[in-house]
């Protein structure tokens, strides 16, 4: 166990729905990060929260949004899914705003059908 | 902008031989290079960073990597591989100033018994 909790494991819905996915940071971390991970693309930044704030995007779609909450978990919501959303979609987290410690949860696996 | 590359889709060598995962990477200044290894339907494990100092960097389970300035490399090595360790391997970089990782699209490593 990294210390990092992704809920749900796997998820699995229908085009055009909207789902939320979930992560808490291990102890005492207050920057989290979202990755997907997909086979055509690799590992893509999505979006990076530090106490609350956001403070950096990669390649994240408007139908995407984030956020981090009080207690420092962060909810990502993929709205309109498409077949082209399913991926893997990792959440990682460290002390500082700019880390070279991270740690990574073991990831929501999600299927657009 | 910070990149990384990693050649070669997939690596293969018998059990016993020496294992090496090529890694190049480019960014503005000093670079924060970091390896990690993905097992099959699990999350990032950290295997070793290269942050100052040493440009041989030894990390977990018999890893290490050697930095190369001029060469803006940074290969990841094991002296004698393990079925074990086959897994898929990824390099990412870190520029000083920029929050997120990088990282290379992973290499698929096969150790044969």
């Amino acid at each position: 166990d990294s210390g990092v909790t992704q809920t749900p494991k796997h998820l699995i819905t229908a085009t055009g729905q909207r789902v939320t996915l979930r992560c808490s940071p291990r102890s005492g971390d207050l920057s989290v990060y979202w990755y997907q991970q997909s086979l055509d693309q690799g590992l893509q930044f999505l979006i990076q929260y530090y106490n609350g704030e956001e403070r950096a995007k990669g390649n994240i779609l408007e139908r995407f949004s984030a956020q981090q909450f009080p207690d420092l978990h962060s909810e990502l919501n993929l709205s309109s899914l498409e077949l082209g959303d399913s991926a893997l979609y990792f959440c990682a987290s460290s002390v500082a705003e700019a880390s070279n410690d991270y740690t990574f949860g073991s990831g929501t696996r999600l299927t657009v059908v | 902008a910070q990149s990384v590359a990693q050649p070669e889709d997939q690596v293969n060598v018998a059990e016993g031989n020496p294992l090496t995962v090529k890694c190049t990477y480019s960014v503005s200044g000093n670079p924060y290079l970091f390896w990690y290894v993905q097992y099959p339907n699990r999350g990032l494990q950290f295997l070793l960073k290269y942050i100052t100092g040493d440009n041989l960097v030894k990390g977990s389970y018999g890893f290490e990597a050697e930095f190369n300035k001029s060469q803006t490399s940074f290969h990841l090595k094991k002296p004698s591989a393990l079925v074990s360790d086959s897994a898929l391997y990824f390099c990412a970089v870190r520029e000083n100033g920029n929050n997120r990782l990088a990282f290379g699209k992973g290499n698929q490593v096969v150790v044969i018994p």
